[in-house]
């Protein structure tokens, strides 16, 4: 079964610096996705970066990075120039390729910014 | 363009009493998807509807839970005799579907069952 860790249940950034939040996950397929979800304080779910397994290059949207490392099953997020609007709850989630919209979440990951 | 739209936002029940959560898909999408969520967790897949069909209910608990999105109408998520542990946010989400793995999410109801 697939299932997804993310190990640092809270985590804090200074304004304006950088935070990496850790995710892997586990598997036996070879194609799948690979997303990052943040859930602000209203519970909206907001989609802030895929990657498709079969991609080597990291996924990018604007201050938002990954590192996906396929072979160790590791996917981090990586949030540079960190804004107060980025503090939220961020879950890591996992999809099968062929599965739909099935997805494995994992725990979460608070993120603190500090003015 | 409205969103994924779902109501009631908070849902108070007593225990034993039905809850019934409803969802209606953005605009062009026909495919439903319902996940829970438990405090301090991440969300869990419950069902996946298209239109008068259920997909796959393969996270649904086997007693008291149904899912069904009718040909017109939004889909519903109905929970009867309700305990404490079915206190939750139930999150739904659509898709266009046919490969497309867009997915948007609603904002969520918080049952609270008393």
């Amino acid at each position: 079964a697939q299932t997804v860790t993310q190990s640092q249940p809270e985590m804090s950034v200074q304004e304006a610096e950088t935070v990496t939040l850790s995710c892997t996950y586990d598997t036996s397929e070879s194609d799948y996705y690979l997303f990052w979800y943040k859930q602000p304080p209203s519970r909206q779910m907001i989609l802030v970066i895929r990657q498709e397994a079969y991609k080597q290059q990291n996924a990018t949207e604007n201050r938002f990075s990954v590192n996906f490392q396929k072979a160790a099953k590791s996917f981090s997020l990586k949030i540079s120039d960190s804004q107060l609007g980025d503090a939220a709850m961020y879950f890591c989630a996992y999809r099968r390729w062929d599965n739909f919209n099935k997805f494995y979440f994992g725990s979460g990951t608070k993120l603190n910014v500090k003015p | 363009n409205a969103g994924v739209m779902q109501n009631p936002r908070h849902l108070v029940r007593r225990r034993g009493q039905e809850a019934r959560l409803r969802c209606s898909p953005m605009k062009g999408h026909s495919h439903v998807y319902w996940y829970r969520q438990l405090p301090e967790e991440g969300l869990k897949f419950m069902v996946y509807l298209q239109k008068e069909n259920i997909i796959d209910e393969s996270g649904m608990p086997k007693e008291r839970f149904s899912a069904e999105f009718p040909k017109e109408g939004p889909s519903i998520l109905r929970i009867q005799q309700v305990v404490r542990g079915d206190s939750a946010a139930y999150f739904c989400a659509s898709s266009r579907g046919g490969g497309d793995e867009k997915l948007f999410f609603g904002s969520g109801t918080q049952l609270s069952v008393l």
